[in-house]
């Protein structure tokens, strides 16, 4: 079975603080694909990043961050100094292309408040 | 037009009702998704159609639930008989394809079943 937990329900950080979302993810599937999505207040989700199982490396953009993990199953986001502006839901997504099932998976979100 | 879009942004129904959703993907993406969001919950997926190939229907909540897509491009969500617990956004994404794509969103549909 496949499965993405996101353990965090909601996080409130006070603006200029890291913060590390968690995401932990269950597959059989030697291939896969794990997102991070961002949900806005606005509502639209917008896609924040892709990787896939054979690339472990972690990666900067901005402020952001990423660390996938295998060992432990984890595809963790970071945020450095964050603003208010990243207030929002964040999802993570799981998917399995060769399992011969092509949903995407989605964690139940982390509510992220970013206090001024 | 550049994203997903969805129509109407808002429905709110009487219960018993019918009721359609509709998505019109990106231009050129093969695969179509409906998902549904409920008051503080995460994505649940309901339907998905890629090319022309049998839709992945495993995820209809009931017999009430259907969508098509026509000519491989607008997709319609229906929803009969309406009942309370229908109330949520219905979301529709579209990707080039399945082979773990990133998905491009619509901002929702928020069906209110009164």
């Amino acid at each position: 079975a496949q499965k993405v937990t996101q353990a965090q329900t909601e996080i409130s950080v006070v603006e200029k603080e890291d913060v590390t979302l968690d995401c932990v993810y269950e597959t059989r599937d030697t291939t896969y694909y794990l997102f991070w999505y961002k949900q806005p207040p606005s509502g639209e989700l917008v896609f924040l990043i892709r990787r896939n199982s054979f690339d472990e490396q972690n990666e900067i953009s901005g402020r952001y961050s990423w660390n996938f993990q295998k060992s432990t199953s984890s595809f963790n986001f970071t945020i450095t100094a964050s603003q208010v502006v990243d207030s929002a839901v964040y999802f993570c997504a799981l998917i399995s292309p060769t399992s011969g099932t092509y949903k995407y998976i989605f964690g139940t979100g982390t509510r992220l408040k970013v206090l001024a | 037009g550049a994203g997903v879009s969805q129509s109407p942004s808002n429905k709110v129904t009487e219960k018993g009702k019918d009721v359609e959703l509709r998505c019109d993907p990106i231009s050129g993406h093969t695969a179509l998704y409906w998902y549904r969001q409920s008051l503080g919950q995460g994505l649940e997926f309901l339907i998905y159609f890629q090319g022309n190939s049998a839709p992945d229907k495993s995820g209809l909540p009931s017999d009430r639930f259907s969508a098509e897509r026509t000519g491989g491009s607008v997709s319609t969500l229906t929803i009969q008989r309406t009942q309370q617990e229908d109330s949520a956004v219905y979301l529709c994404a579209s990707s080039f394809g399945t082979g773990g794509e990133k998905l491009f969103f619509g901002s929702g549909t928020q069906l209110s079943v009164l």
